[in-house]
Formats: structure tokens, sequence, C-alpha cells
């Protein structure tokens, strides 16, 4: 099936340091989304992408739709201790086709 | 903000047993999705479902599992005879429509089988 490799597997940095992690596959997908995870909870919703090279924000975080259609990045700015957590990319490869995730960032910021 | 519910938060269950898990979906939205995530993995889809019907499954959604909307407003999924390697977080997730739009997840029930 498709698949979605994210690096790198985990980060550790410094409060107030930026963040980017990013997510590749060999195939092209039309959707990337960007959830993050807190332990014990569901994956939320931070940021979806539809067009390719698509740039958008939602706060201190921006990600990128590629334009090859077959990456994206995200894009975490002043880190704060509150953004701790694992941060999945997720894609469709086609119109109706499920969600498919990456393996995950494990952020870690050392205040 | 409406979101996805999930009950239990967590289900412990002897091997074999059957096993019920319930969401309540986002009251306007209309595609349902279940998700399965074993410990330090990757969320793994396991079917969707649209107008009373499965829409599309993978390959983990054997027979053991199925999935109904027993009225207007729970949607679940039932593991028939459990095994130690159903163990995992389950998570249900909702949208508007189908293709692109963003799914909404709710904060999943801890599977423990023993």
């Amino acid at each position: 099936g498709q698949q979605l490799n994210q690096s790198p597997q985990s980060m550790f940095i410094q409060e107030g340091e930026d963040v980017s992690m990013n997510c590749t596959s060999s195939s092209i997908f039309n959707t990337w989304l960007w959830y993050k995870q807190d332990p014990g909870e569901g994956p939320v919703l931070l940021i979806a992408l539809y067009k390719a090279g698509e740039l958008t924000s939602n706060g201190r975080l921006t990600a990128q739709f590629g334009i090859t259609r077959k990456d994206s990045f995200l894009n975490i700015s002043a880190s704060i201790p509150s953004d701790v957590g694992i941060y999945f990319c997720a894609g469709h490869y086609s119109g109706n086709t499920p969600l498919v995730f990456g393996k995950g960032t494990r952020l870690s910021v050392i205040a | 903000e409406p979101e996805v519910t999930q009950t239990p938060s967590h289900q412990v269950t002897q091997m074999g047993q059957e096993v019920i898990l319930r969401c309540v979906p986002i009251s306007n939205h209309l595609y349902f999705y279940w998700y399965r995530q074993i410990l330090g993995q990757k969320v793994e889809f396991l079917v969707s479902f649209y107008n009373n019907e499965i829409s599309e499954k993978s390959e983990i959604f054997d027979d053991q599992f199925s999935v109904e909307r027993p009225d207007g407003s729970n949607f679940t999924l039932k593991i028939r005879s459990t095994k130690l390697e159903d163990s995992a977080m389950y998570f249900c997730a909702s949208s508007v429509s189908a293709g692109n739009q963003p799914q909404h997840f709710g904060d999943g029930t801890r599977l423990s089988i023993l």
C-alpha cells in the first residue's frame, strides 16, 4: 500500500527554537494533513493542505504542500513546552481513498 | 467546538471474548471511520462507513470485525473473538463528506486483551 516516510523520528530542542519536520512519499498525494497527538489522546488536526505549492499557517505552525505532490513539511516557530507531542503527517493519495499516516515525529522541548 | 466522543476510554477483556467500542461522531458529519494504533506505531485505517454501509476496509478489518450505526448518533466497532494482537488504541473519526475533507478524531479507546 501507499506509505509516508516521516522524518526525523524524534527531536529534542530548546524552548524558543524553531522546528522543521517533513514527510515524503514515492506516490503523488492530493491532500496532506498534519496532526498532533498528546499522550492518551487522539490526533488533533493542525493544518490541511489541498493544492500543490500551498503554504498555510496556523499560529506558530506553517506547513507546505510540495510542488511535486510527493512531500510536505511542517515548521514550528519559537517552540514552547506545550508543543511536546507526536506529530503525524497524513494524506489521501486519491479522491476517496483512506487516510494514510506517517510513523510520526516525537518532539521534546527542553525548557 | 463539536467533538467526536468515544467510550469506554479503557477496556480490558479476556482473549476470545467479544468487545464493542462505541463512538458518537460529530452531529452533522456523514462519514465515519475506525482506525487502530498499536502502542508506539502509526495510526492504521480499518474501515470507513457511509449511508449505513461500509465504504472501504483494510486488510486488518477481517471477519472478526464489524461496524454498525444502531441509531442516529452512535457508531460502533465490534470485535467478535478478541486475540492478544488486537490490543491497541482504537480511534473513531468523522468527516462532513468523503474525499479530502478533514477527519476529526476522538480520544480513543485503549483495548487490552489478556
